[in-house]
């Protein structure tokens, strides 16, 4: 499967402090990207990184992408309580996205 | 009002009822998907389209039909609901490629099937 695996599932941390999630994939692929899911929710679209790129910011938002070892990072500086949320990396396919099984990120006030 | 939207939210069904799942988006994207998720399994494609009458299987399609004579519209049909279809299902789009962009989700329908 071309899935990506993401890690931590779970991520507990206080409200100030920065959160780091790791994906992992299998195969080669043309970009990487990055979603939210908040409870209840559709999904929805926070970065994509280029295979020809190596790290990415959005706001507080930092991607680096290591296409040797065929894995990503999403780091989230100064975490606040509506951070809280399911956190995904979706690697592109022919034609369709491959989501991972998600870290669930716990922002505690 | 603009963006990808669902019908029903909410659908409690019997085993072996047909179903019907709604997607209509506004924006004129040409790809469509279908997804479900599950516990353990994250989003996996059940169906894609690249554009009005093309689709195409993604990874879990058994016990699923889909149709899209219409740009804007992708109904997902369970042509006999199994319980194991109980799920949420997820509407998506995305403009012009499919995995390139970015994709556009839309609220999910909660399926269960007793």
């Amino acid at each position: 499967s071309q899935q990506g695996e993401e890690d931590p599932q779970a991520l507990s941390i206080q409200e100030g402090e920065n959160a780091t999630m790791n994906c992992s994939y299998k195969t080669s692929i043309n970009n990487l990207q990055w979603y939210r899911q908040n409870s209840g929710r559709g999904l929805v679209h926070l970065i994509l990184i280029r295979s020809n790129e190596r790290e990415k910011h959005s706001g507080r938002l930092r991607v680096t992408l290591d296409t040797s070892k065929k894995s990503s990072s999403l780091l989230i500086t100064a975490s606040r309580a509506a951070d809280t949320a399911s956190y995904f990396c979706a690697t592109s396919g022919a034609n369709n996205l491959f989501f991972g099984t998600g870290t669930r990120l716990t922002v505690i006030p | 009002d603009a963006g990808i939207t669902q019908s029903p939210r909410y659908k409690i069904t019997e085993t072996g009822r047909q179903v019907t799942l709604m997607c209509h988006q506004t924006w004129s994207h040409s790809y469509m998907f279908w997804y479900r998720q599950d516990l353990g399994h994250g989003l996996r494609l059940i169906y894609y389209s690249a554009a009005a009458d093309i689709t195409d299987k993604g990874e879990v399609p058994d016990g699923y039909v889909v149709s899209r004579s219409k740009t804007e519209n992708f109904p997902l049909t369970l042509e006999s609901a199994t319980r194991s279809q109980t799920s949420v299902y997820f509407c998506a789009s995305e403009e012009l490629a499919g995995g390139v962009n970015e994709q556009f989700f839309g609220p999910g329908t909660r399926l269960t099937v007793l």
